[in-house]
Formats: structure tokens, sequence, C-alpha cells
């Protein structure tokens, strides 16, 4: 039973534009919602994370909205370039615990 | 420099035969934990540890064994590796606690079992 759910498996969008990558998950005992970047030969790096307690988290370009009435979160990339593409995880960690539920994973690719 | 090291970097071997991928990290964190990344199963967890002498299963922990003698190593075990065992695998360390949701990863370990 996958707990945190990524449904487009890809996305491209082209540099300048907006990327939107969007995450569902099914349990409510989590503390903290997060994004990890992946780059090809290279482990998981931590992007951007938010808390359950909030509904909007920014850094820079990239935005990470939380809707917990929908279980849902989104990372939105403004403006996209070329060095974005890699595979996006969206990850959720239990309540009270140091453990990450990871989704499948999203390859996004932004071209010229 | 920061890092988790993982050794190999690559692997191929048969079945049955025993192997030991390394982990080790060099922030002082308390949390280790082991991940298997597969197409469309995304990152799942193996095993974990919160500190020395402590380890615990993850969702995925069939087939694999840990130890934690040391704070930096946290070393994955494949006593009699199977085919369904040819994987991506990850280590990972975090301080425990608030911040425990920034893992850092090492490189990965990619797996085979003929």
């Amino acid at each position: 039973d996958q707990q945190v759910k990524q449904n487009s498996p890809s996305l491209s969008v082209q540099e300048g534009r907006i990327s939107i990558l969007n995450c569902d998950y099914t349990n409510s005992m989590f503390d903290y919602f997060l994004w990890y970047k992946k780059y090809p030969a290279e482990g998981p790096t931590f992007l951007i994370s938010i808390s359950s307690i909030k509904d909007k988290n920014e850094d820079g370009r990239f935005t990470v909205f939380l809707n917990k009435s929908a279980k849902h979160l989104s990372l939105h990339i403004v403006p996209s370039q070329p060095g974005d593409s890699a595979v996006y995880f969206c990850a959720a960690r239990v309540l009270n615990t140091d453990k990450l539920i990871f989704g499948t994973g999203t390859r996004l690719q932004v071209f010229p | 420099e920061a890092q988790v090291t993982q050794n190999p970097r690559y692997l191929i071997t048969v079945t049955g035969k025993k192997l030991t991928v390394t982990c080790s990290q060099n922030m002082n964190h308390e949390y280790m934990s082991w991940y298997r990344q597969d197409p469309g199963l995304g990152l799942r967890q193996i095993y974990y540890s919160m500190n020395v002498e402590v380890t615990d299963k993850g969702d995925v922990p069939e087939g694999y064994k840990v130890s934690r003698k040391e704070k930096r190593n946290f070393p994955l075990i494949l006593e009699s590796p199977s085919p369904n065992q040819t994987s991506l695998y990850f280590c990972a360390s975090s301080f425990g606690g608030e911040s425990s949701y920034e893992q850092y990863f090492g490189p990965g370990t990619r797996l085979t079992v003929t």
C-alpha cells in the first residue's frame, strides 16, 4: 500500500516556465513533507520541506504547497532551468519518528 | 567535506555468495538508514539505526542484515543474495529528532545478482 503517491512519472517543461510536481498521501500521521531531488548516478539530495501545520513554504525558485484537506502537496519551480532536470521524490516523515516514506518519483525535463 | 560514502559503487555477484556493502558518514549523525530503489516503487527502507547498537527493520528487511558497532559505519549484509535483490541501494544519515527529515544520501550501490 503506497502511502505517498506521485502519479506522474514524467513531466516536460520549457525553460523559463513553471514546473508543478504533484504528490498525494493517504496517511494523516505525517508531521513533515519533503521534496528530494536526484541526478543520475548520485544519491537524492534534500530540496525543501513543509511542516504539516503550514500550507506554504518558499525557498528561492522553489515553493511547496500543502493542502491537508485534499491530502495533496505540490512543488512549484519558477522559473524552470535546464539544471532542474532531475527526478524529484516526494516524501513524508512519520509523526514522532525519524522514518521517511518516499513516493515513486517524477522525472522532470526542462528543455530550452 | 561532509559526506556519506558507500562501497562498492557497482557489484555483480552470483546467487548465494555473501556480500557486504559498506556505508560511512563523517557528520556524527545518530540516524542511519538503508534504502533500495526499484523502478515504479521509489525508495523503500530496508533497515535503520537510531544510534550505536540500536537497529530496527524498515519496510523490506527480508534477506538483509545490518550492524551498527560504530557511530559512523552502517554496513548492509546480504548473507545469501538472490536475483530479486538486484537493485540500486542507498545509505543515508541524519541527526535524529526535529531535523531528521533532512537526510544525507550516499552515491548509491548498483547490485546485480545473477
